[in-house]
Order: C-alpha cells, then structure tokens, then sequence
C-alpha cells in the first residue's frame, strides 16, 4: 500500500511551548489529509481536514487558533500545536487518501506528544 | 456519529477462523465499506475495502450481501499477532473516515 510518514514520532515538551508535527505522502500526491487525535483506550477523533493550498476545515470542538495546519505542497501537511498544555498529550495521527485505487486512506504511524 | 456498529470485543484460539459483523444499516449508494487494524500506538492499517459481494486479498476476506447493510471480515486462521482493535467503517469518496469504538480481538494460544 501507499506509504504515509509522520515526523516526531514522539515529543516531550514544556507547557506553553509550540510543537510542528510532519505528515508526508512519500510514494503519492494527497491534495487533502486528515489529522486525528486519539487518548489512551479510545478510538480516533477527526480533528481537521488539510486542503493543499487552501484553509483547513476544523471539527467542531477543535480551535483553529491552538491546532494551526499547513498544506505547503501535494506531499506535505503539517499540524502545530500552540501553546501546549498537559492536556494536548496525546496520540496525533494524519491520513491520506489514494485517488488512484478509490480513495483507500493510508494512516502515518502517529505521533505521541507528552507535554509536562 | 459513526455510521457502524461492531461487537466491543472477541475472543479468539491460534488457528481458528474469526469473522467480524459489522452493521450499518443506513449505508449510502456512495459509501464504501473498509476495514482497518491498530495496534497501540500505531497508526491504523489498511486491511480491506469492498462496495458489494465478496472481496479477498492476501489477509483477509470481506463479505457484503445484497442489501449492503451489514458486512463481515473474515481473518483465516488468526495468530497471537493479530491480537488487535479492528475498525468497520463506511466512508464516501474523498470524505474523512469517523471512527466508532471498534472491536478488540484478543487471540489466545
């Protein structure tokens, strides 16, 4: 299947302080991807949907202001965490889909955030 | 909400047949249907996908009737690896996928 990266795969980091996660299609173009969220023993929470070149469409509940996404290109999206706080730990996961074989979505492998 | 409904947990011996029933009873003619597997803390893994009728790849089998309300993925012969959360979903075309609970596999020897 199509290869999704995600860089951290893991972050500690101060309360207060910012935090850029990476979401790389490595073997495909993905115009549009998705980041979720997920806390311990529960399923994955859509958070945003990013649109290369254009604005993010956030989920209800989710601040746009705190949780900044950028589509820079059709292989890059990127999800910074603003002014973390304890609360934001948690496991942040991106997909993309594949246009090519009916939209089959491939998941990067996740990034655990812990802010202290 | 999640369009799906699955069992919260199974129970499973190395070498047995496990067959996972999914309902969703208010598919769309647009939905597709899709399987993926997670490990903790991992990314989701893609396992299936079908739209109707019988689809099979090299892990695993997925089984949709007619009315497409409901459909069954089908793990032949499981293995402590497979001990995983296995997640139904039905999703249109270019459309996030809404996760609901899924179900825990636990395979035993």
């Amino acid at each position: 299947g199509a290869v999704v990266s995600q860089h951290p795969s893991r972050v500690i980091c101060k309360s207060g302080t910012s935090v850029k996660i990476e979401c790389r299609s490595l073997d495909f173009q993905a115009t549009t991807m998705f980041w979720y969220r997920q806390f311990p023993k529960q399923s994955l929470m859509l958070m945003a949907t990013s649109n290369e070149g254009s604005k993010a469409t956030y989920e209800q509940g989710v601040e746009k202001d705190k949780f900044l996404i950028n589509h820079a290109s059709l292989t890059l999206s990127t999800l910074t965490v603003t002014s973390a706080h304890p609360e934001d730990s948690s496991f942040y996961i991106c997909s993309a889909p594949v246009t090519e074989s009916t939209d089959t979505q491939y998941f990067g492998p996740g990034t655990r955030l812990t802010v202290l | 909400l999640a369009k799906t409904t699955q069992p919260i947990s199974m129970d499973s011996y190395e070498g047995q047949e496990v067959n996972i029933t999914c309902s969703h009873n208010n598919i769309a003619t647009n939905d597709y249907i899709t399987w993926y597997q997670q490990f903790p803390s991992q990314g989701p893994r893609f396992i299936i996908q079908g739209y109707k009728t019988k689809v099979t790849n090299e892990v695993a089998s997925l089984f949709i009737p007619a009315d497409r309300k409901s459909s069954t993925l089908s793990l032949p012969r499981v293995s402590l690896s497979d001990t995983a959360v296995y997640y139904c979903l039905v999703f249109q075309a270019g459309t996030a996928l809404i996760f609901g609970k899924g179900t825990t596999l636990s395979v035993s020897s």
